[in-house]
């Protein structure tokens, strides 16, 4: 089945050692997204990347980057983790950014905490 | 700006029973509407969308949705609740002007009760 997968599920990292978050898709969709969603909230949306064109919140700190390899594959990088950036991590994607019938799909997420 | 409101943080229902969980939009130009479902420590699952047509959309697991646009209200309803749609359950909007982000409510914890 196609799907958006992310590994790993659960991470522990220290408090400002660098982590890398991945997601791959195995639906050929153009657009990839990045949710932050911490605890009892909604998600909210960090970055996405449209095709090559890498598009970022104005409000995503700049200790978020993302790397996007190829079509298939997109990292969250989080340069110093602090312990307000615990939270779960959400990849999702979609055909296009805008259009009546595209709808996101989301990965299981990975659930990140900092010690 | 686009926005989404759920105004009940919680919804408790008896299994067999019909379940309303609540949703009004703010946006301008036409709207795009989404709900989802998320389960414990899981990612989001799509449930339906409206983007245009009938105001009742039928979608997922037997739930439907019904837009309203003179109450700017999409809410998401089934006829007959189980215990396993016990989940958190969140609203969006897709602006399609800032890279189709979803905007999200803040979710809305649905409890079914045998």
């Amino acid at each position: 089945d196609a799907m958006v997968i992310q590994n790993p599920r659960y991470q522990v990292t220290q408090f400002g050692k660098p982590v890398t978050l991945s997601c791959s898709q195995t639906l050929n969709h153009n657009v990839m997204y990045w949710y932050q969603q911490k605890s009892s909230q909604a998600p909210k949306l960090l970055f996405h990347y449209y095709d090559k064109d890498f598009n970022n919140e104005a409000d995503t700190p700049d200790n978020f980057q993302s790397r996007r390899p190829n079509t298939s594959f997109c990292f969250l990088d989080i340069r110093s983790p602090g312990l307000g950036d615990a939270a779960m991590y959400l990849c999702a994607t979609s055909r296009a950014p805008s259009g009546a019938n595209y709808e996101q799909y989301f990965g299981p997420g990975t659930r990140l905490t900092v010690t | 700006a686009q926005s989404v409101a759920q105004p009940e943080d919680q919804v408790n229902v008896a299994e067999g029973n019909p379940l309303t969980v609540k949703c009004t939009y703010s946006v301008s130009g036409n709207p795009y509407l989404f709900w989802y479902v998320q389960y414990p420590n899981r990612g989001l699952q799509f449930l339906l969308k409206y983007i245009t047509g009938d105001n009742l959309v039928k979608g997922s697991y037997g739930f439907e949705a019904e837009f309203n646009k003179s109450q700017t209200s999409f809410h998401l309803k089934k006829p007959s609740a189980l215990v396993s749609d016990s989940a958190l359950y969140f609203c969006a909007v897709r602006d399609d002007n800032q890279g189709g982000k979803l905007i999200f409510g803040q979710g809305t914890e649905l409890s079914v009760k045998p």
